[in-house]
């Protein structure tokens, strides 16, 4: 079955405790990003990547980062995770401009 | 930079009904426009694509529509049912050094039994 997968979907930790979360598409994809969406604001990219090494900030990466070794895998790193890191994140797949899929979202809570 | 915006925020209506949610973009460069439903807490479910060279999409119960000249795009859900209560967003991409996929902020349908 074609999908985006993450993990972990749910994660409460601590502030400073550094965190990754995975995500994962067997689609073959060239094209991944993270999205992360709170009340009010709507769903805001955090980081993209158009292929294999080649990665980028997208509108709020501050206190993110991500790598992209292969075409499938694109983790999420909160390195010093704080309060307002808090969210529901979703990572994305697409091919060209074509339909983009997201994976089940991780409900992050950082105390 | 790209805008897209979706009115009303929340609509309810009785089921059996028809309906159009709306989404409107400020660039009308865009490459394609796509409609997601969102159950609360949920991941994004992608409905329908619409390409910038189509002006329509179909779906079962669901027909999506594009015009590029008036920033415009519709969702149309014939024959509501309470398992169509759900968050709809519209996201749309356009060009510049992402191609990244621009939402609106959503609404919210109640179809009541």
């Amino acid at each position: 079955e074609a999908q985006v997968t993450q993990n972990p979907r749910y994660l409460i930790t601590v502030t400073g405790k550094k965190l990754t979360v995975t995500c994962s598409q067997n689609m073959n994809h060239e094209y991944m990003s993270w999205y992360r969406q709170d009340p009010g604001l709507g769903l805001r990219q955090i980081y993209y990547s158009m292929n294999v090494e080649v990665t980028d900030k997208g509108d709020v990466p501050e206190g993110y980062k991500v790598s992209r070794k292969e075409k499938r895998n694109f983790p999420l790193i909160l390195e010093s995770p704080s309060p307002n890191q808090t969210s529901l994140y979703f990572c994305a797949s697409r091919v060209g401009l074509s339909e983009q899929f997201f994976g089940p979202g991780t409900r992050l809570t950082v105390l | 930079k790209q805008e897209v915006t979706q009115i009303p925020a929340a609509l309810s209506v009785p089921e059996g009904e028809n309906l159009v949610l709306n989404c409107s973009f400020t660039d009308s460069a865009i490459y394609n426009l796509q409609w997601f439903r969102q159950d609360p807490g949920k991941g994004l479910t992608s409905l329908l694509l619409i390409q910038s060279s189509q002006r329509e999409q179909t779906s079962g119960r669901l027909n999506a529509s594009l015009d590029k000249s008036s920033g415009r795009s519709t969702l149309y859900i014939a024959a509501s049912q309470p398992g169509d209560s759900a968050t709809y967003l519209c996201a749309g991409v356009s060009g510049g050094s992402n191609y990244k996929l621009t939402f609106g902020k959503g609404t919210l349908l109640t179809v009541n039994p």
